[in-house]
């Protein structure tokens, strides 16, 4: 069936330092591909999402790019900052567009 | 655009009560609402999809005569659930999806605390 797997965490980092949070999935067909992230005690949030090969999602400095030969959407972002320490959850849908969840990612930045 | 709310955040309730959940899209119209259950560190498990109008469909291993669902209108789904245990406490998150939409918009959430 389909799956997400995401690297584990958690991941801690200083400030300005380069983030990647690896994202592979499993699906038959061309799912649709998603990043949260969930802030303490909150829902989820849509942090960007790329719905065909080889699309690029990105907002607020993150991005991932929907790679169909390694069917990966690892999330990068040049410079963190504290404010975004988070969970982060890849996702993805497929023909029933029901989200499958990876494990979520928990991110810590320190100043 | 594309707000989710979710009331109450947070609920207290004793053991053996029941206890509902409401779930509102604010500024569209959400014709599919889903309901998610998040345990401490873990991911969310969808438990149930409902599409106004129509019955809920029940992830496996859900109780659907516990867990109740009702997506009366577009804008509104409500979780109920009955004779609440320790066992149920939990986050509940919902998220609702427009027509022909591919993109769920989650809400805050609810924390439940069984005594």
């Amino acid at each position: 069936g389909d799956s997400v797997t995401q690297m584990e965490g958690p991941v801690t980092l200083s400030e300005e330092a380069f983030l990647t949070i690896n994202c592979t999935y499993t699906a038959t067909g061309y799912p649709s591909l998603f990043w949260y992230v969930q802030y303490p005690g909150e829902g989820l949030q849509l942090l960007l999402k790329a719905t065909k090969a080889d699309d690029k999602g990105s907002n607020k400095g993150f991005e991932a790019t929907y790679r169909k030969e390694t069917t990966s959407f690892h999330l990068e972002k040049g410079s963190v900052q504290v404010s975004d320490s988070a969970v982060y959850f890849c996702a993805q849908a497929g023909s029933a567009r029901q989200l499958t969840f990876g494990s979520g990612t928990q991110l810590t930045v320190l100043p | 655009g594309a707000v989710v709310s979710q009331h109450p955040s947070w609920v207290i309730c004793k053991s053996g009560t029941s206890v509902k959940i409401e779930c509102r899209s604010l500024d569209f119209q959400a014709t599919t609402m889903f309901w998610y259950r998040q345990f401490p560190k873990q991911s969310l498990m969808l438990m149930a999809t409902s599409n106004e109008g129509s019955k809920a469909t029940y992830e496996q291993g859900v109780e659907k005569d516990k867990f109740l669902i009702n997506h009366a209108s577009l804008t509104l789904s409500t979780l109920t659930v009955t004779s609440a245990h320790p066992e149920d406490s939990s986050f509940y998150i919902c998220s609702a999806r427009e027509q022909g939409g591919k993109t769920q918009y989650f809400g805050p959430g609810t924390r439940l605390l069984v005594l």
